[in-house]
This record gives structure tokens, C-alpha cells and sequence, in this order.
């Protein structure tokens, strides 16, 4: 069964430093998502891709946040200067049109100390 | 920002207890209304993608209901089984091609 992969599964960097989170979607999927779950509180949005380009970004996602689909497999989450409150799980989608199931990775732990 | 309500925030039963959870949204702005499971460790597990008002969608013991005019859906499950145990995630895909998430319901079976 196609699946969304993750990489890594932990991150643990200093506040300050820049993050790179790695997510390979399903290959003929078009609409590519990022998501945040901060420990104990809700599934947050952060952004939305599609034809490379953002559609949609929430408040969250500031100035600090970027996203890339460098090589048009892989689809990039870049924070350029952690701060301890980006401490969370970090969930990347992907769904084949703008309406059907999304299918999750696994995540992404980014501790920032 | 869209406001997805789920209650009840957990819940526990017994083994071979039925059990549904509902889901509460703004009626308006809607595209669809996903269910998902979600086990610890494991990623979101997509359940239901329910679109029409009054659809009802089955899979195995589980099922679930949609009413758009009012803003609810229901998920039941049948007969609950230790490996039931979830938090089970309602989404609605509305305008600007985002999910807003409810809080998710937590059901413990309990053998």
C-alpha cells in the first residue's frame, strides 16, 4: 500500500538553528500538506501545495516557516530559526485531488532545546 | 479559522460495548467531512470521506452519519474490540484547501 514517509522521526535542535523536515508523498498525489501538533492540544494547519506553489498558509506559518518540492518527489518543511514554542509533532499529507482521503506520515518529533 | 468540535473528549467502555462520538462544524464552507483513526505512535488512518448531506458510510462495525444542514456527523462503532482503541479524528475540508481538525475522541476498550 502507497504510504507518506517522514524523516527524520526525531529532531532535536537548538533554538536559533535552522530545521529541514523531509516528507516523500504518495507519487501521483497532487495536493501536499504540513501540519503541527503541539503536544496536548489540537492537529494544527500550517500549509497547503499545489502546482508548486503555497495555496494556503495559516497564521502559523510566518516568515520563519518554508516549503519546497525540491526534485517533485520530496516535499520540504524549513524552519530558519527555531524557537522553543516550534517544539511539536510535525505531520505531512498528501491527498490525490483537492477532496479526497489525505494519507499522513508518521511525523516528525522536533524538540527544540 | 473554522471551529470542529468533538465530543466526547474520551471515553472508555467494555469490550462488546457499543459507542458512537459526534462531531460538531459550521455548516457552511463545506467541501467534506473526514474521519480518521489515529493509534499512538502510528500516523492518521483515513476512515470516511463523506461529502452529501445524509450519506452514511460503513466499514466493517464501524460506521458514521452526516447531517451538513445542521453540522454534525456521528461515529458508531459496533461491538468494540481492544484493538478499537484510538483517538478518532473528525476533519472538514473547507475553503482554502486546508483541514480544520476537531480535538479528536480518545476510546479505551477494555478486555
Amino acid at each position: 500500500e502507497p504510504e507518506v514517509t517522514q524523516t527524520p522521526s526525531h529532531q532535536v535542535t537548538q533554538m536559533g538553528q535552522e530545521v529541514i523536515l523531509r516528507c516523500v508523498p504518495i507519487s501521483n498525489h497532487l495536493y501536499f500538506y504540513w501540519y503541527r501538533q503541539i503536544l496536548g492540544q489540537k492537529v494544527e494547519f500550517l500549509v497547503s501545495f499545489y502546482n508548486n506553489e503555497i495555496s494556503e498558509k495559516s497564521e502559523i506559518f510566518d516568515d520563519q516557516f518554508s516549503v519546497e518540492r525540491p526534485d517533485g518527489s520530496n516535499f520540504t518543511l524549513k524552519i530558519r530559526s527555531t524557537k522553543l514554542e516550534d517544539s511539536a509533532m510535525y505531520f505531512c499529507a498528501s491527498t490525490r485531488t483537492m477532496n479526497t482521503e489525505a494519507f499522513f506520515g508518521q511525523g516528525t518529533r522536533l524538540t527544540v532545546v | 479559522i473554522l471551529n470542529v468540535e468533538q465530543s466526547p473528549q474520551s471515553l472508555h467502555v467494555q469490550e462488546g460495548d457499543s459507542t458512537n462520538f459526534t462531531c460538531s462544524f459550521p455548516s457552511s464552507n463545506f467541501y467534506a467531512l473526514h474521519w480518521y483513526r489515529w493509534e499512538t505512535a502510528k500516523s492518521p488512518e483515513a476512515l470516511f470521506v463523506m461529502t452529501l448531506n445524509g450519506d452514511e458510510k460503513k466499514k466493517g462495525r464501524i460506521s458514521a452519519t452526516l447531517n451538513t444542514k445542521e453540522g454534525y456527523s456521528y461515529l458508531y462503532i459496533k461491538g468494540s474490540q481492544p484493538e478499537d482503541s484510538a483517538t478518532y479524528l473528525c476533519a472538514l475540508y473547507a475553503t482554502g484547501n486546508q483541514f480544520y481538525f476537531g480535538t479528536g475522541t480518545s476510546l479505551t476498550v477494555i478486555p
